[in-house]
């Protein structure tokens, strides 16, 4: 399995400034992801992030508000733009095996909260 | 109707006991289920992955899929305290296809 670390862990923003989360993986993957968990709720996929290119998004989610960048294929990071309390969430990002290209692994999280 | 609909409980069962956890699911081109638990401030944990239908065993943990249902469950057999948590069912259609994930089912397992 992929280990996936996240940086920082949690944070606390004030309204109106932006958080860039890193994502660092200890081996290739093709596929990352980026997700939204907010209080209490299931996983929503935000972009997947493509190395080399654009990320793509998914409907409700826009490249300015969620800049992505991938440079190779164990780094991302995603920028919260412009934070309001509604962005209060935890990110997380998510990998796809290289070896098996089905089973889906998540880091630990970053826990934001905006006042 | 949701894509992937699981009842979010809270379910709590006694130490021991058998617990069954379960979804239904709208889109018969699924492929691919998971369940993944995840621990109160963590990241999922991916915990059984199947392919198309059948059953699975790892330990204390057993995968059901029934397509012609659409309906997945897990079973956790002589349920410890340390499974308590929200356990999320997820699927994709092709290998490379996003995850839909279901809302969560939160369990408690008391001593």
């Amino acid at each position: 399995s992929a280990v996936i670390s996240q940086k920082p862990s949690r944070d606390i923003c004030q309204r109106g400034t932006s958080l860039t989360i890193q994502c660092q993986v200890d081996s290739q993957v093709t596929m990352m992801f980026w997700y939204r968990q907010q209080p209490g709720q299931s996983l929503t996929l935000i972009a997947t992030a493509n190395q080399g290119s654009e990320a793509t998004y998914e409907s409700g989610f826009v490249i300015d508000k969620f800049p992505i960048s991938r440079p190779n294929l164990t780094f991302s990071t995603l920028t919260v733009s412009n934070m309001s309390p509604e962005d209060s969430s935890i990110y997380l990002c998510s990998v796809v095996s290289q070896q098996t290209q089905e089973t889906q692994y998540f880091g630990p999280g970053t826990r934001l909260l905006v006042l | 109707q949701k894509e992937v609909e699981q009842d979010p409980g809270p379910l709590s069962v006694p130490e021991g006991a058998i617990v069954s956890l379960n979804c239904t699911y709208s889109n018969s081109a699924f492929q691919y289920f998971m369940w993944y638990r995840q621990y109160s401030r963590k990241g999922p944990e991916l915990l059984m992955y199947t392919y198309s239908s059948g059953n699975k065993e790892d330990g204390r943990f057993t995968a059901q899929v029934d397509k012609s249902s659409k309906y997945i469950s897990l079973f956790i057999r002589d349920s410890q305290p340390s499974d308590s948590a929200t356990y999320l069912c997820a699927m994709k259609q092709t290998s490379y296809d996003k995850v839909i994930f279901g809302p969560g089912t939160s369990l408690s397992v008391i001593p």
